[in-house]
């Protein structure tokens, strides 16, 4: 079945580190997102991408950092330099019309 | 980045109650979306609407494209347990990225 896969789902991290969450997906989507959120908060755009070795900041892309060297990949790195980085994490992808399909997260937690 | 304002924040309901939610934008949209997030888990597309004032049910779920184009009203009749979770709404123009709305969380009254 064809699906979108976040891994780990839950990570920790020391002070400091830098740390990646993997988002897999085999759907064949060009476009892939990467969103942050916050307990009882909405959606908040970190990086997307909308072909490969190409990708764009979204509202809240400092600390973070992506890469797109395959289709079916899109990396993120929490990098020491994300001050408050405990949140909930989230995946999407979708051939560029608003049906996206989202990934089940990986919840990041600093310790 | 813009959110979308949607409405109630969050609703207290007791099971086989009737549920109203709404979202307002600032600029127009030709696709409204209805997305829903089960607790700890990425959200899943409800309903799409591409047609202002179209009208689209799936299930007991109906939602509505407003003449505007600035909003778009998703209605849950008889609610069940597993109706509980945040709902966002979300807009998109041409083939942008998608606007999210702040979300609406709803919780079931035993």
């Amino acid at each position: 079945d064809g699906g979108i896969t976040q891994s780990p789902k839950y990570l920790f991290r020391k002070e400091g580190q830098n740390v990646t969450l993997s988002c897999e997906q085999n759907l064949n989507h060009d476009a892939m997102y990467w969103y942050r959120q916050d307990p009882g908060q909405g959606l908040r755009l970190i990086y997307y991408s909308q072909i490969v070795n190409d990708f764009q900041k979204g509202d809240i892309a400092e600390g973070y950092s992506v890469s797109r060297e395959k289709k079916e990949s899109f990396p993120l790195t929490v990098t020491s330099a994300q001050k408050n980085p405990t949140a909930f994490y989230l995946c999407a992808s979708s051939i560029g019309d608003g049906h996206y399909t989202f990934g089940s997260g990986t919840r990041l937690t600093v310790v | 980045g813009q959110q979308l304002n949607q409405s109630p924040q969050s609703m207290f309901i007791q099971e086989g109650e009737d549920v109203s939610m709404n979202c307002t934008s600032s600029s127009i949209f030709n696709t409204w979306l209805w997305y829903k997030q089960d607790p700890g888990e990425g959200p899943v597309l409800l309903i799409a609407l591409y047609k202002a004032g179209e009208l689209t049910s799936n299930g007991r779920l109906t939602a509505q494209f407003g003449i505007t184009r600035k909003d778009s009203f998703l209605n849950i009749s008889a609610s069940i347990p597993s109706d509980v979770g945040i709902y966002f709404c979300a807009g998109q123009f041409g083939n942008e990225k998608l606007t999210f709305g702040t979300g609406t969380r709803l919780t079931i009254i035993p």
